[in-house]
């Protein structure tokens, strides 16, 4: 079955601090690959996506991510956090079947310390 | 408009009760999600209406019935349901299916009594 690992379920970060969150999917054809960001008593909103072409993508806030074709994964990264990226980051996955399906990974909640 | 729009953004009703949730969407999109997330999960899939069309059911109890009038309005149908169905009711759209991005509304918050 179609899967997506988020590897920290919990990350506290002072600023400045970089961050990396890992992202592993468990699909063997192409995907197209999001993380959304959910702040808190706001809605979900995309903060970056790779469909082909270069696997280091850039997303709004300076964060970006890297496709590892053969690792499976997109990790998100920001090299210097602030205390606004407090927030829950989702990673998800669309298998590239044309049928619209996304899974969502667990999740992981991140706590930015001013 | 670049707005996903959910009312209401707070139900209560009782097991016995019939609602409903809306969900609008002026951007053009042609791809419309429901999805049901609980505190502190993901979002799990429900529905997917692809050009109007029911596309996906994620084996959803019937007690939800979803409905796609127009291009730009979906609903769910709720009846009889149980209060482990409590959690935050979310709408998205996408584009097409050249960008599976999606826009997400606010969510609409059900507690069943």
């Amino acid at each position: 079955a179609q899967s997506v690992s988020q590897h920290n379920h919990h990350v506290i970060l002072s600023e400045a601090a970089s961050l990396e969150l890992g992202c592993n999917y468990s699909y063997g054809g192409t995907v197209n690959l999001f993380w959304y960001v959910q702040y808190p008593g706001q809605h979900l909103q995309l903060l970056l996506k790779y469909f082909s072409g270069d696997p280091l993508v850039k997303g709004i806030k300076g964060f970006e991510a890297e496709f590892i074709k053969s690792k499976f994964s997109f990790n998100l990264r920001k090299p210097s956090v602030q205390w606004s990226d407090t927030a829950e980051y989702f990673c998800a996955v669309t298998p590239n079947t044309g049928g619209f399906k996304t899974i969502f990974g667990a999740g992981t909640r991140l706590f930015v310390k001013a | 408009d670049t707005e996903v729009t959910q009312t209401p953004k707070h139900l209560v009703m009782g097991m016995t009760n019939k609602k409903s949730l809306k969900c609008e969407q002026h951007m053009g999109h042609r791809a419309m999600y429901w999805y049901k997330q609980k505190a502190k999960k993901p979002p799990e899939l429900m529905f997917v209406y692809s050009y109007e069309k029911l596309s996906i059911n994620e084996s959803v109890p019937s007690r939800f019935s979803p409905e796609c009038p127009n291009s730009s309005l979906l609903n769910l149908h709720l009846h009889a349901l149980q209060p482990e169905d409590s959690a935050l009711y979310l709408c998205a759209s996408c584009p097409s299916a050249d960008s599976y991005e999606q826009y997400f509304g606010p969510g609409t918050r059900l507690t069943v009594t």
